[in-house]
C-alpha cells in the first residue's frame, strides 16, 4: 500500500492552456474523488467515481473541467482553457467499498495559473 | 446540503497548554463528522471520526473531540500540546446516507510555540 500518488505536484501555466492532472488511488480502491483547495479556504468537492462511473459532479465543475477514470483504476483531471481563477491545489482522494470508508487523500497537484 | 463553521482562522498557544479547535456544523440531516490534520508539505490525514456510539471520540496521538448533536458542534481538544501538533486542522461533514462525500470547513492553523 504505497498511498494515493498525484502526478505532476506542481504545474505552472499560462491562461488559455489546457492542463491534465493524474491521479492514482490505492490499489482495490473502487471510489475515487477530487477536492479543491484554494487559499485559505478547505477543501472543496469537484466529483467523484465508483470504478469508472463517474456518480457525481459539484456545480464548481464547469465546463471546461472534466474528469475521467478508465477502466477503474488511475484517474484524470483536465481542464482546458485556463483561468487565473483555476490557481488552486487540485486533491484526489480514494476509499474503498460501499457505505461510509475512510478517504485517503493524495499530496496534491498546485496549479498556477499566470 | 451541509456546512461548516471554524470559526477560529489561527490558534497560537505555548507547548504544554491546553488547546480546543472549534467546529461547528449545519446538515439537515443525520452526519458523520471528521477532524483532518495537514502537516506542512503533506496531503490530509484522517485525525479523528464520529459515525455513531459514544459521543466522545480519541485519536492516538491525545486529540478528542465530542459530538454535541443539541449544539451541533464537534470540537476538537488536547489537554497538552507539542510542538509536532503545529499544523493545519479541518473539521469535516458528511451525510450519514450512503457514500461519503465530505464538506469541510476552512480550517484552523494551530500554531505551537516553545
Amino acid at each position: 500500500d504505497t498511498g494515493v500518488s498525484q502526478d505532476p505536484r506542481h504545474k505552472i501555466t499560462k491562461r488559455g492552456q489546457n492542463v491534465t492532472f493524474r491521479c492514482d488511488p490505492i490499489s482495490e480502491h473502487n471510489r475515487l474523488y477530487w477536492y479543491r483547495q484554494t487559499l485559505g479556504q478547505g477543501p472543496e468537492f469537484l466529483t467523484y467515481f465508483q470504478n469508472e462511473a463517474q456518480l457525481e459532479k459539484s456545480r464548481l465543475l464547469s465546463d471546461r473541467f472534466s474528469a475521467e477514470r478508465p477502466k477503474g483504476s488511475f484517474s484524470t483531471l483536465e481542464i482546458q482553457r485556463t483561468e487565473q481563477g483555476d490557481s488552486a491545489m487540485y486533491l484526489c482522494a480514494s476509499s474503498r467499498g460501499q457505505g461510509l470508508y475512510e478517504q485517503y487523500f493524495g499530496p496534491g497537484t498546485r496549479l498556477t495559473v499566470t | 446540503a451541509q456546512s461548516v463553521t471554524q470559526l477560529d482562522s489561527q490558534v497560537p498557544v505555548f507547548e504544554e497548554a491546553p488547546v480546543e479547535l472549534r467546529c461547528n456544523y449545519s446538515s439537515s440531516v443525520s452526519v458523520y463528522l471528521f477532524w483532518y490534520v495537514q502537516y506542512p508539505n503533506q496531503g490530509l490525514q484522517l485525525l479523528l471520526k464520529y459515525l455513531s456510539g459514544s459521543t466522545l471520540v480519541e485519536s492516538i496521538n491525545g486529540f478528542e473531540a465530542e459530538f454535541n448533536k443539541s449544539q451541533t458542534s464537534f470540537h476538537l481538544r488536547k489537554p497538552s500540546v507539542h510542538i509536532s501538533d503545529t499544523a493545519e486542522y479541518f473539521c469535516a461533514v458528511s451525510a450519514n446516507s450512503g457514500y461519503s462525500t465530505l464538506t469541510f470547513g476552512k480550517g484552523t492553523m494551530l500554531l505551537v510555540s516553545p
